[in-house]
Parts: structure tokens; sequence; C-alpha cells
């Protein structure tokens, strides 16, 4: 396993609802970050943060809330979504946040939003 | 604009044969060129990477790529598939602080 857990696995919300994704990161590094994979489509990265702080946030819509209490654990939390917002979001992290830093990644949650 | 393309959806190829996943890249400067490989319900792994040096790159699982500057390329190859290789492969690239990744390649290995 890459060392990188994300909880849940899968989550449908209705439009009004208000949830979170965790992922937590085993490997001691020091850049994590989200991104949004939806079908026949380019993974799209949402935000990186470094060393608990943001360094990107790709134009999100601001019902996406990104939250890096520590260099090991990330949240996204999720509020009055769409159901064009239903996708596979993954959590991965580096060692830094350089390009040339190999990145490894979580399993995703399902995200189905009725 | 600075993108990857991966101008197939899908590669079909018999188990035992060689096997190439097409990747372009369009970016200024010096890539940097990544491939990762998603198994179904898994996140993405990483294959292997082109920073700088040699043009040939080996990788995870008997793979390697070929970075060419001239046909801004970097094909992942592979001299004998295996059944066990199906899955969604994805080029990606690093350039002036940003990732940016292909569509994804579904490649099927049939026995």
């Amino acid at each position: 396993e890459t060392g990188v857990t994300q909880t849940p696995r899968h989550l449908v919300m209705g439009m009004t609802n208000k949830k979170s994704l965790k992922c937590e990161q085993h490997l001691g590094h020091n850049a994590m970050y989200w991104y949004k994979q939806s079908a026949k489509k380019p993974l799209e990265l949402m935000f990186v943060y470094s060393l608990e702080e943001r360094v990107e946030n790709n134009s999100v819509p601001s019902r996406f809330s990104p939250e890096c209490p520590n260099s090991s654990h990330l949240f996204l939390h999720l509020h009055t979504l769409q159901p064009e917002d239903s996708a596979l979001y993954l959590c991965a992290s580096s060692q830094a946040s350089w390009g040339t830093d190999t990145q490894y990644f979580g399993p995703g949650t399902r995200l189905t939003v009725l | 604009a600075q993108s990857v393309a991966q101008p197939e959806d899908q590669v079909n190829v018999a188990e035992g044969n060689p096997l190439t996943v097409k990747c372009t890249y369009s970016v200024s400067g010096n890539p940097y060129l990544f491939w990762y490989v998603q198994y179904p319900n898994r996140g993405l792994q990483f294959l292997l990477k082109y920073i700088t040096g040699d043009n040939l790159v080996k990788g995870s699982y008997g793979f390697e790529a070929e970075f060419n500057k001239s046909q801004t390329s970097f094909h992942l190859k592979k001299p004998s598939a295996l059944v066990s290789d199906s899955a969604l492969y994805f080029c990606a690239t690093y350039n002036f602080n940003k990732f940016y990744f292909g569509s994804g390649t579904k490649l099927n290995v049939k026995p």
C-alpha cells in the first residue's frame, strides 16, 4: 500500500448536506494534494498544501473548503454541492511540493451528489 | 497552454506482445514527465518519471518510457504485456509550479 488512506471510501450526499473527506498520510511527507477525477477527463488538481500552508488553489468553487491541521492530515469540507461534483476525489502526498517529487495517492473517495 | 495529451482512450494488446501507450506534451522549457497507473477502485500508483539525463527511463513492473524531445513525446512501453497490466494509465507533467494530467488510456491485455 502507498501509505495514504482516505475515508470514507464512498459517500452519497444531498445538495444541502455538509460532509467532510479525510486523508491521512503515514509517509512523513510535507506536501499534500486534493484531486478530482471525473470519467474521461484529465485529473484536476484542486489544492496543494506544503508544510500545512496552502500553496495552490486552482480556481475551485468555494463549496469545497480544504483544511490541513498538520502535515499528516488533510480534509476537504463539502457544502451545498451540485450533482456535477460527483466524482472520485483523490488525496496524494509527496516529500515536498516540488514537481520532481513522486506523489503517492490514496484509494480515493467516490462521491455521489443527489 | 501547458498540457499533456493521450491520443488513445483505449489500447488492446494480446498477452506476451509488446505494448505502447502514447503521450505527447506541450510545455515551455524542460518538462518533468511522469507515468502513473490506476487499478480498479484504487488510487494512482507511480510508475516512472523523467527529470533529466538518459532519455530512456526504466520504472516499476518492467515498464519503461522514452523521452523524445524532437517529437515532444513520452510513450510508455513494455516488451511483453501481462493480463495483470490491464488498468488505466495516466501521463502527467509538471511545469511552472503546476501539474497537468492526461485524460488516461485504458489498457486491455487479453489472454
